[in-house]
């Protein structure tokens, strides 16, 4: 099984550019998740989904929108890049809402310029 | 909101030694605590988790201690060795409306040698 699969591993954005971080597991989980980590600190919940066509804010979703079309996939998308989106974004999975383990993708190492 | 505090932020020990780390969370709901560690340039990777119904878990060196009365949990590592060198985040489980995850905000783990 390959997991959660998180692409790019790497980007660099100007300013006011837009993109989309692709996020895709293979498990047939119905919770995943995104968070984002910056430099020494912990993760911070974005968004998260508890299954196909449902989406929910979480700590910090300002700057970023999210859709969840089918089971497998969860992109992340941002619009108007700013330099405070520089971070390393995680993209989770875990099969329920029960407390089960979250699996995280490789990390998308994000930078604005 | 939901929070999870975590400290200390960086911990020294000398290999062999014994390392702990303290969490302490905000929302009665939550029911389940894992704990992961992350590896320079790495994802998280699950090493124990506990459930609310549970006060104390062991896995080998490991070990994770709850209190759900004071909303305290920690995490033991006896014997450290140099490859536990890395960050560990707690984290809390709540069903608060649909599940999510909360994360504390590390602690950077170094075993001397």
């Amino acid at each position: 099984n390959a997991g959660v699969t998180q692409t790019p591993k790497f980007r660099i954005l100007k300013i006011g550019q837009s993109m989309t971080l692709q996020c895709a597991q293979d498990m047939n989980h119905n919770y995943m998740y995104w968070y984002r980590q910056d430099p020494g600190m912990g993760l911070k919940l974005i968004y998260y989904s508890v299954g196909a066509g449902i989406t929910d804010k979480g700590e910090v979703p300002n700057g970023y929108n999210v859709s969840r079309s089918t089971t497998e996939d969860f992109p992340l998308r941002l619009e108007l890049a700013a330099p405070s989106q520089t971070s390393v974004y995680f993209c989770a999975s875990s099969s329920s809402g029960q407390g089960t383990e979250a699996f995280f993708g490789q990390g998308t190492r994000l930078t604005v310029v | 909101g939901e929070n999870v505090e975590q400290h200390p932020s960086t911990l020294s020990v000398q290999e062999g030694d014994s390392a702990v780390i303290k969490c302490t969370y905000s929302d009665s709901a939550s029911n389940y605590f894992p704990w992961y560690k992350q590896e320079l340039g790495k994802r998280p990777q699950l090493i124990i988790d506990i459930r609310s119904n549970v006060g104390e878990k062991k896995d080998q060196r490991i070990a994770v201690t709850l209190n759900k009365t004071a909303k305290h949990f920690s995490l033991h590592i006896t014997e450290t060795q140099p490859e536990d060198s890395a960050v560990y985040f707690c984290a809390a489980g709540t069903h608060s409306g649909t599940y999510k995850y909360i994360f504390g905000t590390g602690t950077r783990l170094k075993v001397l040698a």
